[in-house]
């Protein structure tokens, strides 16, 4: 079964501790992306990936970091430095170019 | 910088009506893609339809269809006979190739809710 895994589901942390999102494919897609979403309000791109050990920041990276030393995976770390990181959090990866984005279930955390 | 709007906030229709959700893209590129996708109450977000700015022809997929109108900037997605599994937070979102990256912007969404 091919698709897009993130886990865990719900993610609840304290206030102060840094909480990394795992995000995993198997659909061999070179591009690879992470979403915030906010009650109410569209996705907001946070980080994205084109290749194996290259990334770019988005439009809200602050306090946010990643890694991408394997072509399935793409971790997300919030760090303490994120003001509020209590947000939907979601995975996504395309084939590339202007190809559509496949998303996976998403990672809802909340932080105390 | 490219913007969707999606004025509509929520709305409801009865069971087998016809339902239209308005999308507005603002982007100076003369190549940029316009995207749908439906987040039903599970949040995964599922892709429904891409098109390319310089294909305008309509495009029907069973009870979907999408109105894309350069002239206006809309890429309008009409929904015949809904029903229920219809209910969900639609997406229009809208990107632009740059030759190394392709980035979404995504409208703030539109919640539908079908009533029996």
């Amino acid at each position: 079964d091919g698709g897009i895994t993130q886990s865990p589901k719900y993610l609840f942390r304290k206030e102060g501790q840094n909480v990394t999102l795992s995000c995993e494919q198997n659909l061999n897609h070179d591009a690879m992306y992470w979403y915030r979403q906010d009650p109410g309000q569209g996705l907001r791109l946070i980080y994205y990936s084109q290749i194996v050990n290259d990334f770019q920041k988005g439009d809200i990276a602050e306090g946010y970091s990643v890694s991408r030393e394997k072509k399935e995976s793409f971790p997300l770390t919030v760090t303490s430095a994120q003001k509020n990181p209590t947000a939907f959090y979601l995975c996504a990866s395309s084939i590339g170019g202007p190809g559509e984005q496949y998303f996976g279930p998403g990672t809802r955390l909340t932080v105390t | 910088a490219q913007k969707v709007t999606q004025a509509q906030t929520e709305i409801s229709v009865v069971e087998k009506e016809d339902v239209t959700l308005d999308c507005v893209y603002e982007t100076r590129d003369t190549t940029y893609y316009l995207f749908w996708y439906k987040q039903p109450p599970s949040g995964e977000l599922v892709f429904l339809i891409r098109r390319n700015s310089f294909d305008e022809q309509n495009e029907i997929s069973g009870r979907y269809s999408w109105n894309f109108q350069k002239s206006t900037s809309s890429f309008n997605f009409t929904i015949t006979a809904s029903q229920v599994v219809d209910s969900a937070v639609y997406f229009c979102a809208l990107s632009v190739w740059t030759g190394t990256a392709s980035k979404l912007t995504f409208g703030t969404g539109t919640r539908l809710q079908v009533t029996l």
